[in-house]
Formats: structure tokens, sequence, C-alpha cells
């Protein structure tokens, strides 16, 4: 089972602030996929990536595939208190279904 | 569209007994898949079910059991329940499987005593 490491743990900043959470692994995947998770409810899905290299963008929020399929990055700028919640990264391995779930970033924006 | 629907929401069991969650999916979603979500350890996966049959198993007891019906809602059952079973239990459902992403019910939470 491959493991997806995430980093930060924890982040607390400042309202208006920029920020980047970053996914990674040894192990190559055939897609990513970044959820928010808020108290008490299931994750949302916000993005999903499957080219190396590949750019997308949601608002305020970038999401980055390497290119070689390995990492991934998630960055927010103008960070706003509705940000706040528990973002989650999740790979699916190139053969089988199943998803692997780094441990999450909590983020707090304090306005 | 109605979004995925687990029930109960809460749940508070004795060290022993069997507890049994539902999951109903999104219409036209064939796969559904189960989660356990703790604190210590992150979302676990625990199966995956497409067209009534399991087509993927994570690193559970066998205490931990699934099945899914024709109509693609499953169940999943835990026998035997131990203190270390108090968790988030997060149903997820797509159309093919994980490729493209799913989504998510609200949880059952699961509190063994």
């Amino acid at each position: 089972t491959q493991l997806l490491e995430q980093s930060p743990q924890f982040l607390s900043i400042q309202e208006g602030e920029n920020l980047t959470v970053y996914c990674n692994s040894s192990s190559v995947f055939s897609s990513l996929q970044w959820y928010r998770q808020e108290p008490g409810e299931g994750p949302v899905l916000l993005v999903t990536v499957v080219t190396g290299g590949e750019v997308k963008k949601l608002k305020r929020l970038t999401f980055q595939f390497g290119d070689a399929r390995k990492d991934s990055s998630l960055h927010i700028t103008a960070a706003q208190p509705g940000d706040t919640g528990l973002y989650l990264c999740a790979a699916k391995e190139t053969s089988g279904s199943r998803l692997t779930f780094g441990e999450g970033t909590q983020l707090t924006v304090n306005p | 569209k109605a979004g995925v629907t687990q029930t109960p929401r809460y749940l508070i069991k004795t060290r022993g007994q069997q507890v049994t969650l539902s999951c109903s999916p999104i219409s036209g979603h064939r796969s559904v898949s189960w989660y356990q979500q703790t604190p210590g350890q992150g979302l676990q996966f625990l199966f995956e079910y497409f067209s009534e049959t399991q087509r993927n198993k994570g690193n559970f007891p066998g205490r931990f059991s699934g099945r899914q019906f024709s109509n693609s809602r499953s169940e999943m059952n835990v026998s035997t329940l131990e203190l270390g079973d108090s968790a988030l239990y997060l149903c997820a459902s797509s159309t093919e499987g994980a490729a493209l992403g799913y989504t998510f019910g609200s949880g059952t939470r699961l509190t063994v005593v």
C-alpha cells in the first residue's frame, strides 16, 4: 500500500495570507484528488488531476500535479475564514480501484 | 439530485455488540466504498462494492463486512465491537470507481462504550 505524506499537518494563518499544502509519495498515481472536510461532515471533492504537470484553478485555489505524477500541491491565495477546514489529498493507484488518503492538513484562517 | 445518505448519523453501542450501517448512493452510482476515519489514523479504506460484488478490501479484520444490493444501496456490519472501533464511518459513491473522485455521505459516528 502506498503512503501519502501531507504537509504541514496544521496551519493557522491570518485572513488575506497565502498558503501552500503539499502531498508527496514515492509511488506513481493514475489520478490525485483534493477534498475539504468540515467538522461533522464527509469530505467534499474539490478537484481531480490526472495528467503530469496539470494545473487547475478553482477561484482562489490552485492545484498542481507533479510532472512525474508522484506529488501535488494546493495553493490558496488571500485566504478567508471560510477556507477553514481539513484538506485531504487522495490518490488512486495505477492498478486497482481504491483511494489512499493523506493524513490531512488542518487549516485555520483567523479573521 | 439527492446526495449520499448514511443512516444512522450517530450510534452508541456496547463492547461485544454488533452494528449495521446503511448507505444509499447517488442515483445511478454503482460503486460504493466505505472508509473509517479516526483522529490517529485518518481515512482508512474498508471495502468497495460495484454492482453487488466486492471489488476491493482493505486491511481490516473479518469482523468488518459489507454487502451491496441490486439497487446499489450498501450496508456494512461490524461484529463483536471493540472500543477501538469508535470512529466516523464514511460511505462514498461514484459511477465507476475512484478515478474521478467520490461523493461522500456525512458519515455515521459510532461510539463503542
